[in-house]
């Protein structure tokens, strides 16, 4: 079965810095993958999805993260962390029919001023 | 605009009683989702459906229950609440178009709380 691993429960940046969340899947096909953000009281957003269309995914709100194969990893990246993006943030994986998610268990992202 | 709706947003019960939550989407897509949200453990899959008629078992179904008459509505019922189930609870749908296949749009989630 598939698994999503983040690695960090927390990350705190200070405002203006490198934003760097990571998040490795285990599964014999490269799948689909996400990253989803959910903000306090809200649902889930998508931010961003590898098709295998190309290895760096840009997303919403200067996100973009990095499909590597050889080392099952798919982290997710920001150059310059701003307030708004405190949040929480999932990885996922889909089935190898592309409709059921597997989530990991999600990176509190913390941004100090 | 389409989006994704879930009634209650809180709920309060007691130990063995029968709750039914209820989402409604109006995006028209095929496949519903319910999961759980606990702390440290992300989202986990109670139930799914692809279609009118169709309900699966998720990781974490037991204790859950689902039917699906029509495409917009997935409600999900605890038959006897059990305070293992107090939990944040997200409905979700996609479409099963090349395109877009794997983008779940959440609804805003229901704070449940069982006595």
């Amino acid at each position: 079965a598939q698994s999503v691993t983040q690695l960090g429960s927390h990350v705190s940046v200070s405002e203006g810095a490198l934003v760097l969340l990571r998040c490795n899947y285990s599964s014999s096909v490269p799948p689909y993958l996400f990253w989803y953000v959910q903000y306090p009281n809200q649902g889930l957003q998508l931010l961003l999805k590898y098709t295998s269309a190309a290895t760096l995914v840009k997303g919403i709100n200067g996100f973009e993260a990095e499909f590597k194969k050889s080392e099952t990893s798919f982290h997710l990246t920001k150059p310059s962390a701003h307030m708004s993006d405190a949040a929480e943030y999932f990885c996922a994986v889909s089935d190898r029919g592309g409709n059921k998610l597997v989530f990991g268990a999600g990176t509190i992202l913390r941004v100090k001023s | 605009d389409a989006e994704i709706t879930q009634s209650p947003r809180h709920k309060i019960t007691e130990t063995g009683r029968q709750v039914t939550l209820a989402c409604h989407q109006t995006w028209n897509h095929n496949n519903m989702f319910w999961y759980r949200q606990d702390l440290g453990h992300g989202l986990r899959l109670i139930h799914y459906s692809y279609g009118v008629q169709d309900t699966n078992k998720g990781e974490v179904s037991d204790g859950y229950s689902v039917s699906r008459s029509n495409t917009e509505d997935l409600p999900l019922t605890l038959e006897s609440a059990a305070s293992s189930q107090t939990s944040v609870y997200f409905c979700a749908s996609s479409e099963l178009g090349e395109g877009r296949r794997g983008e779940q749009f959440f609804g805003p989630g229901t704070r449940l709380t069982v006595l």
